[in-house]
């Protein structure tokens, strides 16, 4: 399939345990954020977003912290499964040179191991 | 089902001939863009069109052209393709343009100039 996570950070990761994806974003005026999840030969896939008005937004075994003092993303995943492996990446909208931009991240690889 | 369709999958072609690769989404969104995805780098954004007829670049659009004859229809065309265009592309769609709201992306397509 493909993949451009050929020179990717690896998360590995225990079936069942928790996983913390990090993401650290550039534009202190970036108002709001998303996560993708890409798995091998498929394009991006949404997970869940966030408002910078939040600092905690949570789905279904997905979590987001929004920590805007340090510019900082998490995505915290319970109970890892297998299907869960795949890159991780985030995305945020933001402004550049006074026009609305969004700018994704290079990704980490969750490697699940069964 | 509601999806991005991109064509082909997969392209290997020579420098110089010109191709273009399809894009059709199917959920009336009005905002629609290209991407490319590189190894170490996020997604870059080539062009975007806000609606039909209304098409914009984005950060990497050299070597690009698009069109937006139709709602559902975004092809991105090479006139002369180069080898530093061998990239993986993947158009995506979004109801009013993807600054506040998710983005549905196709499944990429794998082009390799020679």
């Amino acid at each position: 399939g493909e993949s451009v996570g050929l020179h990717l950070p690896t998360l590995s990761v225990q079936e069942g345990d928790n996983s913390i994806i990090n993401c650290a974003y550039s534009n202190s005026a970036s108002d709001y954020f998303i996560w993708y999840k890409q798995e091998s030969g498929k394009g991006p896939q949404f997970i869940i977003d966030i408002r910078s008005n939040m600092d905690k937004r949570q789905g279904q075994r997905v979590t987001v912290l929004l920590n805007k003092t340090v510019k900082h993303l998490s995505l915290q995943i319970a109970a890892t499964q297998p299907g869960d492996s795949a890159v991780y990446f985030c995305a945020e909208n933001g402004y550049s040179g006074g026009y609305q931009k969004v700018t994704f991240g290079t990704g980490t690889k969750l490697q699940v191991i069964p | 089902e509601a999806q991005v369709t991109q064509n082909p999958r997969y392209l290997i072609t020579v420098t110089g001939k010109k191709l273009t690769v399809t894009c059709s989404q199917n959920m009336n969104h009005e905002y629609m863009s290209w991407y490319r995805q590189d190894p170490g780098l996020g997604l870059r954004q080539i062009y975007y069109s806000m609606n039909v007829e209304v098409t914009d670049k984005g950060d990497v659009p050299e070597g690009y052209k698009v069109s937006r004859k139709e709602k559902r229809n975004f092809p991105l065309i090479l006139e002369s393709p180069s080898p530093n265009q061998t990239s993986l592309y993947f158009c995506a769609s979004s109801p009013t343009g993807f600054l506040n709201t998710e983005a549905f992306f196709g499944q990429g397509t794998r082009l390799t100039v020679v």
